[in-house]
């Protein structure tokens, strides 16, 4: 795989339920980063892995989300009792490391009914 | 802290004219890397450059330029000659230590 792609592309979910959203990295990218996007604004930082040291979570906006990494390659943000104002685009990037360049994914487009 | 702003929401120029994105940071750090990002309708983030912060060198790729100006904490963003495709979201990032972007700038270029 050429880049990072997440899956689902799109998302509607209802009101009160949970969501899965994945991410695959470029291949030896050791960092892994998560981002949201609401319409018409800019990228809000959630998450970050970094190797194998504990992530930072400083962005992720409340105890219903939260994300894993498997090693050095998937990861799952996970957003528990869904709200409507978790509408957004959820971008994943990753890079070689912290300092580096990230790639972005294409996004998965969440729609909370 | 750190902080991006890009004073400019939207631009609206007609093909062939040229664009420039104006983007101002903030931070306290003096080891730091500078980015550009083209999100088009696609929704697509789009890497096109990066620059640290020791290199004050202006660059140039093809009809794209970038204007690093460290007196003023500027790194502007120009495109020459604008196209349809040209067409997107730019956004504009600082990385100390953590990865900020400004609200982004969109560009409409009309035919």
């Amino acid at each position: 795989g050429a880049g990072v792609s997440q899956s689902p592309s799109n998302k509607v979910t209802e009101k009160g339920k949970d969501v899965e959203l994945r991410c695959d990295p470029i291949s030896g990218h050791t960092a892994l980063y998560w981002y949201r996007q609401r319409l018409g604004q800019g990228l809000e930082f959630l998450i970050y892995f970094q190797g194998n040291s504990a992530p930072d979570k400083s962005g992720l906006p409340s105890d219903r989300f939260s994300a894993e990494r498997t090693g050095e390659s998937v990861s799952t943000l996970t957003i528990q009792r869904t709200q409507q104002e978790d509408s957004a685009v959820y971008l994943c990037a990753s890079s070689y490391g912290i300092q580096e360049t990230q790639y972005f994914g294409p996004g998965t487009r969440l729609l909370v009914l | 802290a750190q902080k991006v702003t890009q004073a400019q929401t939207e631009i609206s120029v007609v093909e062939k004219e040229d664009v420039t994105l104006d983007c101002v940071y903030e931070t306290r750090d003096t080891t730091y890397y500078l980015f550009w990002y083209k999100q088009p309708p696609s929704g697509e983030l789009v890497f096109l450059i990066r620059r640290n912060s020791f290199d004050e060198q202006n660059e140039i790729s093809g009809r794209y330029s970038w204007n690093f100006q460290k007196s003023t904490s500027s790194f502007n963003f120009t495109i020459t000659a604008s196209q349809v495709v040209d067409s997107a979201v730019y956004f504009c990032a600082l990385r100390s230590y953590k990865l900020s972007f400004g609200a982004g700038t969109t560009v409409t270029v009309r035919a």
